[in-house]
């Protein structure tokens, strides 16, 4: 098993750029969401998913925009980059199967760059 | 919401010698702490986690108490190694069986001194 795969892992965009960051898993994971992890600040949730067809807001939602259209898949657009948008990005998916969606599996990262 | 701190921010032990590392939370509904560990140039993985109906939780030679009253929970590593080097993440959640979404703290970073 792969387990959560981001793609890319670093991108430099020029501000006003528009990208995707990709996240699968083929854990077969109802829950998925996207965190950013930036110096001092911890892990801050951007937006989460609880299964297909389904999203809600994190803490830091905007200027992101996500869907699941799969159970595999969910994928993080910015719509126009700023330099605020600057940061490590990870997505994370998880089960039920204890009760809860709390047990977090991370991908690698994606080390964005906006100037 | 929920506000997680987290000391120390750096943390150097010899290896050997025991490292603690502490959080405090401020939801009193919280009643899930995870703590994760980030080693260079990956994700953060689970190492343990404690519920709020347990005071104390040990796998091999890392634990984790809780404090309800007082409201913090700290990690605590035995007989420290080199590849216990990493930056370590603690969180609280309210576990709500479909809708958790955790708060994590600043993280530590541990530097094992060989």
């Amino acid at each position: 098993n792969a387990g959560v795969t981001q793609t890319p892992k670093f991108q430099v965009l020029k501000t006003g750029q528009s990208m995707t960051l990709q996240c699968a898993q083929d854990m077969n994971h109802e829950y998925m969401s996207w965190y950013r992890q930036d110096p001092g600040m911890g892990l801050r949730l951007i937006h989460y998913s609880v299964g297909a067809g389904i999203t809600d807001q994190g803490e830091v939602p905007n200027g992101y925009n996500v869907s699941r259209s799969t159970t595999e898949d969910f994928p993080l657009r910015l719509l126009s980059a700023a330099p605020s948008q600057t940061s490590v990005y990870f997505c994370a998916s998880s089960y039920s199967g204890t009760g809860g969606h709390e047990k977090l599996f991370f991908g690698s990262g994606t080390q964005l760059s906006v100037l | 919401g929920e506000n997680v701190e987290q000391h120390p921010s750096t943390l150097s032990v010899q290896e050997g010698d025991s490292a603690v590392i502490k959080c405090t939370y401020s939801d009193s509904a919280s009643n899930y702490f995870p703590w994760y560990k980030q080693e260079l140039g990956k994700g953060p993985q689970l190492i343990i986690d404690i519920r709020s109906n347990v005071g104390e939780k040990k796998d091999q030679r890392i634990a984790v108490t809780l404090n309800k009253t007082a409201k913090h929970f700290s990690l605590h590593i035995t007989e420290t190694q080199p590849e216990d080097s990493a930056v370590y993440f603690c969180a609280a959640a309210i576990s709500n069986f479909g809708n958790e979404k955790l708060t994590f703290g600043t993280g530590t970073r541990l530097t094992i001194i060989p």
